[in-house]
This record gives C-alpha cells, structure tokens and sequence, in this order.
C-alpha cells in the first residue's frame, strides 16, 4: 500500500508562476488536508477536505486553492507564487475528521519561489 | 490565543531516558498527539492522549495533565534511531490540529 504520495518531491519556481502540487492516497480516507512547514515554526494548516466535495480554509489559505474532485485526489494550486510561499509542503489524510483521528503524511514537497 | 509550547532542542545519552515537555493554550480540547519527524521525511504518529495519565507503548509514553495544560513524551532506553524531532499537536473544538514548533532530540553515544 503505497499510503499517501505527493509530486513533485521538490520543485524551485519563478515568483508571479502558477503550480499545482499533487496529493493522492489510496487508504479510501475521507479528511485531507495541506500543511506547510517552515523553521521554527509548527506544520500550519492550508486548507482541509473533510470529505469529497468539501473544502475548508485553515490557518494560512491565502495564495493558494484546493479542490476535491473525489476521495483520492487533494491539488493544492498556488495562483502566483510569492517568495514567501518557499516551504516544505505536507499533505496528510486521516479516516474522518473528527476524535482521535490520526492523521498520515506524504513524503512532503519542498518549494523554493525565486 | 492558541499557543503551544516545547523546547527547542534537547540532548540525551544513549540508553538514558528524556522527557520532552509540551504545555498548550488552545480554544477548546480534544486530545493531544505526538508525532515523531526524521529529518527530511514526514512526521510519523506516536501517541495520543485525549483523558488525564500515562499511555505507555513500549519504550515511549505519553502523560496528559488537562487542568493544567500539560504533556510530556517518554522515551526510555533511548537509541540514535530515536535522534528526530517530536511534534506536539492538540486538537481543537473543531478537530483540526495546532503544532508546537517541535523539540529536535540530539542522542550522543
């Protein structure tokens, strides 16, 4: 079971670019959601899924977008990449949303914007 | 505020045992997760603890004091392969989880 996968597994991107980064997993999970993580600080919440169909804003959505075509599947677009958007990008899926639901981390995806 | 807090970086000896502390000021409460995070890879589920005491799992355990905003992860009979940073999360009323900025764990033979 290959669990969760993201691509690209790195990326450097010129600001004012569009990019999409991809998130699949294959657990049949219904809750995913998109973090950044930088030095220093804790993950931070991009957006959420809670189930297909369904998106949320999380702490820090502003830049980017998510869709959630179906249960697999979590994009997360960056419109116009700004050099503060250089991260390393977690995508993680739990079972639901709700108590004590573990959640699981792609590989991760580390962006530089120049 | 929502705030989490743990130490930046500890150093322990192989085959000792540390205690990594983590105290939170969130909106609500549902629980609270370790998680374990290698360098350069993704966090990794440890624990959790959502009612008052110790979870133990093998060499790790985990303690939760909710009146007094308190966590601290165990690890005993410690290894290199224990050398990560360990993550502190707590889920809030809505589920959704605030991290601590982590402590990097150095082990020295």
């Amino acid at each position: 079971t290959a669990g969760i996968t993201q691509a690209p597994t790195s990326q450097i991107l010129a600001a004012g670019r569009s990019m999409t980064l991809r998130c699949t997993q294959d657990m049949r999970h219904n809750a995913m959601y998109w973090y950044r993580q930088d030095l220093g600080l804790g993950l931070r919440l991009i957006h959420y899924s809670n189930t297909a169909g369904t998106t949320g804003k999380g702490e820090v959505p502003d830049g980017y977008s998510v869709s959630r075509a179906n249960t697999d599947d979590f994009p997360l677009t960056l419109a116009s990449a700004v050099p503060s958007q250089t991260s390393v990008y977690f995508c993680a899926s739990s079972e639901t949303s709700g108590e004590s639901n573990e959640q699981f981390f792609g590989p991760g995806t580390r962006l530089t914007v120049l | 505020g929502q705030n989490i807090d743990q130490p930046t970086e500890m150093t322990a000896t192989e085959g000792a045992i540390v205690q990594i502390n983590c105290t939170y000021q969130t909106s609500g409460f549902n629980g609270l997760f370790w998680y374990q995070q290698h360098a350069g890879e993704a966090p990794t589920f440890l624990s959790y603890n959502v009612l008052d005491g110790l979870e133990e799992k093998g060499r790790f355990s985990s303690f939760l004091s909710r009146s007094k905003g308190y966590s601290y992860l165990l690890l005993k009979e410690l290894q290199m392969k224990d050398s990560a940073s360990y993550l502190c999360a707590v889920s809030e009323s809505n589920y959704q989880l605030i991290w601590g900025a982590g402590t990097k764990l150095i082990i020295k033979p």
